[in-house]
């Protein structure tokens, strides 16, 4: 079974600084997807940024950036110029490329982070 | 607009008393999917139904039922509710992986307490 850990439950940043956040997995598999999912207080799950494993260039979206570091199943979030709209919970999540139709996500346990004006 | 909504958002009930947790998605995607997210746990999931008529087990199944009638509706069941299934649950859905759709999109979340 797949784990992945989030060892910062909390954080916290300037308004406008750079954060990374840390994400860790588990696995045997060698082909699947890596994501970061923004919960802001509203609830709502938003899919940040995603990784294929088979990529070796990181994602990057905007302000958001990840380093996929596959050898040491690593797979941090940096957010940079941040904003306070980013504060929210902040979950790296883990999916199978392929599991026989229920390619489900295996969550962390978030990382709330506050961005501080 | 691509939307998945859940009814209702926000339920208090009491412990035995049955109820039902409805998803519906307009994508006219063959998979969805339930999830409870818990403080400390992250998100886990619950049942997951892979098209009309196929439903199975996720991680965290005891006390829950589903159905899949129809394509686009995909109701959660606790016939007899009890304060452990306190949580915010997600309903989700997505597209085939075949066509590189691999992300999940949510709905709202309904906040469930159980006294």
């Amino acid at each position: 079974a797949q784990t992945v850990t989030q060892s910062q439950p909390e954080m916290s940043v300037q308004e406008a600084e750079t954060v990374t956040l840390s994400c860790t997995y588990d696995t045997s598999e060698n082909n699947y997807y890596l994501f970061w999912y923004k919960q802001p207080p509203s609830r709502q799950m938003i899919l940040v940024i995603r990784q294929e494993a088979y990529k070796q260039q990181n994602a990057t979206e905007n302000r958001f950036s990840v380093n996929f570091q596959k050898a040491a199943k690593s797979f941090s979030l940096k957010i940079s110029d941040s904003q306070l709209g980013d504060t929210a919970m902040y979950f790296c999540a883990f999916m199978k490329h392929y599991d026989f139709g229920n390619e489900k996500l295996t969550f962390g346990t978030g990382t709330r982070l506050t961005i501080i004006p | 607009e691509a939307q998945v909504t859940q009814n209702p958002r926000y339920l208090i009930t009491v412990t035995g008393k049955k109820l039902t947790v409805t998803c519906s998605q307009n994508m006219n995607h063959e998979y969805m999917s339930w999830y409870r997210q818990d403080p400390g746990l992250g998100l886990r999931q619950i049942y997951y139904s892979m098209n009309v008529e196929v439903t199975d087990k996720g991680d965290v199944p005891e006390g829950y039922k589903v159905s899949r009638k129809e394509k686009r509706n995909f109701p959660l069941i606790l016939e007899s509710p009890s304060p452990n299934q306190t949580s915010l649950y997600f309903c989700a859905t997505r597209g085939r992986l075949t066509r590189g759709d691999p992300e999940l999109l949510f709905g709202p979340g309904t906040r469930l307490t159980v006294l």
